[in-house]
């Protein structure tokens, strides 16, 4: 398991209900961060953690997504009661450090959510 | 100030051509240039990148091509693959912040 894993891979859930999007990261990476990718769309930036610095949550497109990352490592996108433009592929990334410096950011393969 | 410019949206391309994409930044601030390649279903994964201090970098058949001045930076891939089909994103670095290209859906046709 050296890549960045996610969990679920698909999630399926009705609007309103609250979801919660598992990310657990390369071992000893202390960046992680959040993207959405709406179909045919690049990627739009939620939330970045840096080892035990406050996260960057200047992504995060309202107050219903919120997302931690416990003990340095695994984290969760709580997103709650979900509207239908919600619906996308979650994408997490974890690199060795902040990304000053150029390092490379390693993607998981995404949980793909749709709200019906 | 904080978006980067990528064109075109789809490309298609004869097996052995070249595929070239463009981007556009605007902030000067961006100090790393990097372009992913994404198949469906799977996450992006970094391909070639470059900082502003080169012109030019070259991997294999992957070339970065980059002009600081005119904010311009252009991916080349010579003689295109079918394996090359997939969405690429170029992508600036400010910070810790990566600001995406909204990607190229290349086609290589056999």
């Amino acid at each position: 398991g050296a890549g960045v894993s996610q969990s679920p891979s698909n999630k399926v859930t009705e609007k309103g209900k609250d979801v919660e999007l598992r990310c657990d990261p390369i071992s000893g990476h202390t960046a992680l961060y959040w993207y959405r990718q709406s179909l045919g769309q690049g990627l739009e930036f939620l939330i970045y953690f840096q080892g035990n610095s406050a996260p960057d949550k200047s992504g995060l497109p309202s107050d219903r997504f919120s997302a931690e990352r416990t003990g340095g490592s695994v984290s969760t996108l709580t997103i709650q009661r979900t509207q239908q433009e919600d619906s996308a592929v979650y994408l997490c990334a974890s690199s060795i450090q902040g990304l000053a410096g150029g390092n490379e950011q390693f993607f998981g393969p995404g949980t793909r959510l749709t709200v019906l | 100030q904080q978006q980067v410019k990528q064109s075109p949206q789809s490309l298609i391309v004869q097996k052995g051509g070249i595929s070239i994409i463009n981007c556009a930044y605007e902030n000067t601030a961006f100090d790393y240039f990097p372009w992913y390649q994404q198949f469906p279903g799977k996450g992006p994964a970094l391909l070639i990148a470059i900082r502003p201090d080169v012109s030019e970098k070259k991997e294999g058949r992957f070339t970065i091509s980059f002009n600081k001045s005119a904010k311009q930076f252009s991916l080349h891939i010579m003689d295109s693959q079918p394996g090359d089909s997939a969405t690429y994103f170029c992508a600036a670095v400010s910070n810790y912040q990566l600001i995406w290209g909204a990607g190229t859906k290349l086609i290589i046709k056999p």
